[in-house]
């Protein structure tokens, strides 16, 4: 069973500038999140799909952060624009029951 | 709100020496407690699911067991390919599977 897939796994760009993350998650998952891991952090959840539609995007930074989830399955998530703080690891994760299976992430660098 | 604390932050094991990884949470229900491993570059392995107090799992050199207030995963004679970030994570009664993370462990076992 192929996993969680990512793309780009790694990003740099400059603040002030936009960059946007692809996800394709596990087959049949209906569930999809995105969290945002700061170096020596655990994950913090961002936002939640369930098919194409939104459970939960409380911690998401609406001001400059975007997400959606077309078709539910594969999933988008945008930054405009980047600030510094942004710098971090950003996972997909996806669930068809309670365990939720990641993908390799996305490490972007804001400079 | 949900809290995970685990602790130590690091911890250095000579291969074969066996020690436990603390999780401490503060959950208002708990509907379920993961455990996940975490190599550098990767996303979060998942390596269990506990539910209930009393409950334990057990995968190789690993055992994970669970309280009403914390949880250890044990290692039982590490080797040098345990070495990883170990997180742990709770997933709140009511909630819509959402996982609260701690900060993780970071284990390094020498040869």
């Amino acid at each position: 069973e192929a996993g969680v897939a990512q793309s780009p796994r790694y990003k740099i760009i400059e603040k002030r500038q936009s960059v946007a993350f692809w996800c394709n998650p596990i087959s049949g998952h209906a569930t999809l999140y995105w969290y945002q891991q700061i170096l020596g952090q655990g994950p913090k959840l961002l936002i939640q799909f369930q098919n194409n539609g939104v459970v939960d995007d409380s911690q998401l930074p609406k001001d400059r952060f975007s997400a959606e989830r077309l078709k539910g399955v594969d999933s988008t998530l945008k930054i405009q624009p980047a600030k510094l703080e942004d710098s971090a690891v950003y996972l997909c994760a996806s669930s068809h029951g309670s365990e939720q299976y990641f993908g390799p992430g996305t490490r972007l660098t804001v400079t | 709100e949900d809290q995970v604390t685990q602790s130590p932050e690091a911890l250095r094991l000579q291969e074969g020496e066996s020690s436990s990884l603390n999780c401490s949470y503060t959950v208002s229900g708990l509907r379920g407690l993961f455990w996940y491993r975490q190599d550098p570059g990767k996303g979060p392995e998942f390596l269990f699911t506990l539910y209930s107090a009393g409950e334990e799992k057990e995968k190789e050199r690993l055992k994970a067991t669970l309280t009403k207030k914390e949880s250890f995963l044990h290692i039982t004679a590490p080797k040098p390919e345990d070495s990883a970030t170990y997180l742990c994570a709770v997933q709140a009664d009511g909630s819509a599977r959402q996982l609260t993370f701690g900060s993780g462990t970071q284990l390094t076992v020498l040869p």
